[in-house]
């Protein structure tokens, strides 16, 4: 398995401002994710980061607006930029960690929760 | 692409009684499943996964869920709750060949005594 840290854990920011979280991995992985979770709705990925190219970025979401970086194999972050109210959400990291017998399993962080007032 | 439906928002149940959360699902290609749980103020944790094999697969913390492809359905079951069971809990889907998931919009398991 995968222990995933994640800083901040929460924050309150003005809107305008930008905030990096930042995403820990205890092993190293090839696959990391973003997510968002808006208040009482499901996860939506954000996009998927791998070490030494650029992040992948889902249908909605583009790099100006969450730029992320991902110098290593066991870090990542996610920048929300010029943020407004609606960025408000739980921002989660996830890894996909390789199984025995060719098998993957997603691990969660804990996840940033996030208000912009 | 993938989508999943789960069609309970919120399940109350008592301490001790049986609980049956439902998916659904919809895809093109063969799937994995998955269910998550997320406990207040915490990130999400795997409790069971269907790759292949056998359709009934057993999770952490006594749950268990039923594949079932010609439903297209993948039941998230446990025979007698605890208090501790109060949660957010997610269906989730992934093609078989992609890693990305897709999640159901979750259902808030309230246990009462």
């Amino acid at each position: 398995s995968a222990v995933i840290s994640q800083k901040p854990s929460r924050d309150i920011c003005q809107r305008g401002t930008s905030l990096t979280i930042q995403c820990q991995v205890d092993s190293q992985v090839t696959m990391m994710f973003w997510y968002r979770q808006q208040p009482g709705q499901s996860l939506t990925l954000i996009a998927t980061a791998n070490q030494g190219s650029e992040a992948t970025y889902e249908s909605g979401f583009v790099i100006d607006k969450f730029p992320i970086s991902r110098p290593n194999l066991t870090f990542s972050t996610l920048t929300v930029s010029n943020m407004s109210p609606e960025d408000s959400s739980i921002y989660l990291c996830s890894v996909e960690f390789g199984l025995a017998g060719g098998n993957y399993e997603q691990y969660f962080g804990p996840g940033t929760r996030l208000t912009v007032t | 692409a993938q989508s999943v439906t789960q069609l309970d928002s919120q399940v109350p149940v008592f301490e001790e009684a049986p609980v049956e959360l439902r998916c659904n699902y919809s895809s093109s290609v063969s799937v994995y499943l998955f269910w998550y749980v997320q406990y207040p103020n915490q990130g999400l944790q795997l409790l069971l996964k269907y790759l292949s094999g056998s359709t009934l697969v057993k999770g952490i913390n006594g749950f268990e869920a039923e594949f079932n492809k010609s439903q297209t359905s993948f039941h998230l079951r446990k025979p007698s709750v605890h208090i501790s069971d109060t949660a957010e809990y997610f269906c989730a889907v992934s093609p078989s060949n992609d890693y990305k998931l897709s999640f159901g919009a979750g259902t808030t398991v309230t246990v009462r005594a």
